[in-house]
C-alpha cells in the first residue's frame, strides 16, 4: 500500500530555532497537506502544496512531487509551535478519496 | 461559515451501547469522511461520502455504519460499542475534486469502557 513516512518522529528545540520535518511518499501524490495537532488535539491546516513552494509566516513548505517528498521549515520557533505536525496526502492510485497521514513528528519547543 | 462541526465533544459508552456521532458542514462540499485517531498514530480513513445518498468503506469501516441524506450532514453509528473503538474520531470535508484541501472538525473523543 501506499507508504508515508515522516522524519524525525521526535525533536526539541530551544525557542528561536529553525528546524526542517521531512515527509517522503511512495506513490505519486494528487493533493499534500500539513497539519499541525495542537496539545488540545485539534487538527489545524498549515499548507495545501501538492508541488511548489509555499510560506506563511513563519513556516514555510516545499513539495518536490517529481522526487516524492516535502518539507516544512519552521523558523524561529515558539513554544506555540509544540504539536504534532503531519503531512498526508491522496495519491493516484487511492483513487482521491483517501487522505494518508503519515505518523507525525512530535514537536516540543522549550524556553 | 462554521465550517465543520462535530458533537458531542466527549463521550463515555459502556460495551454493546450504541450511538451516533455527528458532523456538519456548511461550506456545501461534496465529499466528506470520519477517521480515526489512536494513540501515537496518524488519522485512519473509516467511511467517506462523495455526495448525498452515496457512501463507500475506508481503511477501518468494520463497527461503523454512515448514511448522508443531505449534502451537509454525515453522521457516524456505532451500533455496538466495543473497547477497540476507544479512539477520537474526525469529520472532514472538501469539494469535489481529489486536488482541493480537506478541512477537519475539532473531533469527538470517545471512550468504549
Amino acid at each position: 500500500g501506499i507508504q508515508v513516512e515522516q522524519s524525525p518522529p521526535d525533536l526539541i528545540l530551544q525557542e528561536g530555532a529553525n528546524s526542517t520535518l521531512r515527509c517522503n511518499f511512495s506513490d505519486s501524490v494528487n493533493n499534500l497537506q500539513w497539519f499541525h495537532q495542537n496539545p488540545w488535539g485539534q487538527l489545524i491546516n498549515l499548507f495545501y502544496i501538492p508541488s511548489g513552494t509555499k510560506q506563511n509566516g513563519r513556516l514555510s513548505a516545499t513539495t518536490v512531487a517529481t522526487e516524492r517528498y516535502s518539507l516544512l521549515y519552521i523558523s524561529s520557533s515558539q513554544t506555540t509551535d509544540s504539536g504534532v505536525y503531519f503531512c498526508a496526502g491522496t495519491f493516484l492510485t487511492g483513487g482521491g478519496n483517501k487522505l494518508t497521514f503519515g505518523t507525525g513528528t512530535q514537536l516540543k519547543v522549550e524556553l | 461559515n462554521a465550517g465543520v462541526t462535530q458533537t458531542p465533544k466527549f463521550q463515555v459508552l459502556k460495551t454493546g451501547q450504541s450511538m451516533t456521532l455527528q458532523c456538519a458542514q456548511d461550506m456545501n462540499h461534496e465529499y466528506m469522511s470520519w477517521y480515526r485517531q489512536d494513540p501515537g498514530m496518524g488519522l485512519r480513513l473509516i467511511h467517506y461520502s462523495v455526495g448525498a445518498g452515496i457512501t463507500d468503506q475506508g481503511e477501518v469501516p468494520n463497527g461503523y455504519n454512515v448514511s448522508r441524506s443531505t449534502t451537509e450532514d454525515f453522521p457516524l453509528r456505532l451500533l455496538s460499542a466495543a473497547p477497540s473503538q476507544t479512539s477520537v474520531y474526525f469529520c472532514a470535508s472538501r469539494s469535489r475534486s481529489s486536488y482541493n484541501e480537506q478541512f477537519f472538525g475539532p473531533g469527538t473523543r470517545l471512550t468504549v469502557l
